[in-house]
């Protein structure tokens, strides 16, 4: 578990601002994706990066960007932050695909942000 | 793309009874589910996987079924303890990307 860890833990902003959630994983792994989590809808998918420099949109892209300058760091950046991003932010990394194989994605601690 | 459905939302069991969760998912292409555990202000963590070329895999007190001609899978836990309280999900990918569909969750509740 300590292989990603995710930067800020908690975080308050205000509408309108730009706010940047850090991921990073130890493992090497190819994947790594960022899912928000809200009562009654799970877990789901924001982007997803297949290796460095290749990134795609999952579920919920609308107003986040992301980045993968190098393997071990997947950050997500709120543009202009707004309420209803008000959410908890997992990061989560997977081994590199083999065949047609799904692989285990292990999930980081976590950020929880609140946007005013 | 993929839906995955979850029954029940909410669950409750007296400790010891078993617990049924249960998934379907809509896209037969689908090869891989697992079920993930969250307990409450910690992260999703991996309890048990099940892979489409078997019907039914064992971890001890939790087993999965899978159907797939149904579409569906459970999560079986056999004599409940209270530190298996906590919000569980399921899950399924077809292997592209490794993407996984979550369910939206089941608390369970564990009672003395």
């Amino acid at each position: 578990d300590a292989g990603i860890t995710q930067s800020p833990r908690y975080k308050i902003t205000e509408t309108g601002r730009q706010v940047t959630l850090m991921c990073h994983q130890t493992w090497s792994h190819s994947y790594m994706f960022w899912y928000r989590q809200d009562l009654g809808h799970g877990l789901r998918l924001i982007y997803y990066s297949a290796a460095a420099d290749i990134t795609d949109k999952g579920e919920v892209p609308d107003g986040y960007v992301v980045s993968r300058s190098k393997t071990e760091n997947f950050p997500l950046t709120l543009e202009s932050a707004t309420r209803s991003q008000t959410s908890v932010y997992f990061c989560a990394s997977s081994e590199s695909l083999r065949g047609d194989r799904g692989e285990t994605q292990y999930f980081g601690p976590g950020t929880r942000l609140l946007v005013l | 793309g993929e839906n995955v459905e979850q029954h029940p939302s909410t669950l409750s069991v007296q400790e010891g009874d078993s617990a049924v969760i249960k998934c379907t998912y809509s896209d037969s292409a689908s090869n891989y589910f697992p079920w993930y555990k969250q307990e409450l202000g910690k992260r999703p963590q991996l309890i048990i996987d099940i892979r489409s070329n078997v019907g039914e895999k064992k971890d001890q007190r939790i087993a999965v079924t899978l159907n797939k001609t149904a579409k569906h899978f459970s999560l079986h836990i056999t004599e409940t303890q209270p530190e298996d309280s906590a919000v569980y999900f399921c899950a399924a990918s077809t292997g592209t990307a490794s993407k996984l569909t979550f369910g939206t969750g089941t608390r369970l509740q564990v009672t003395l």
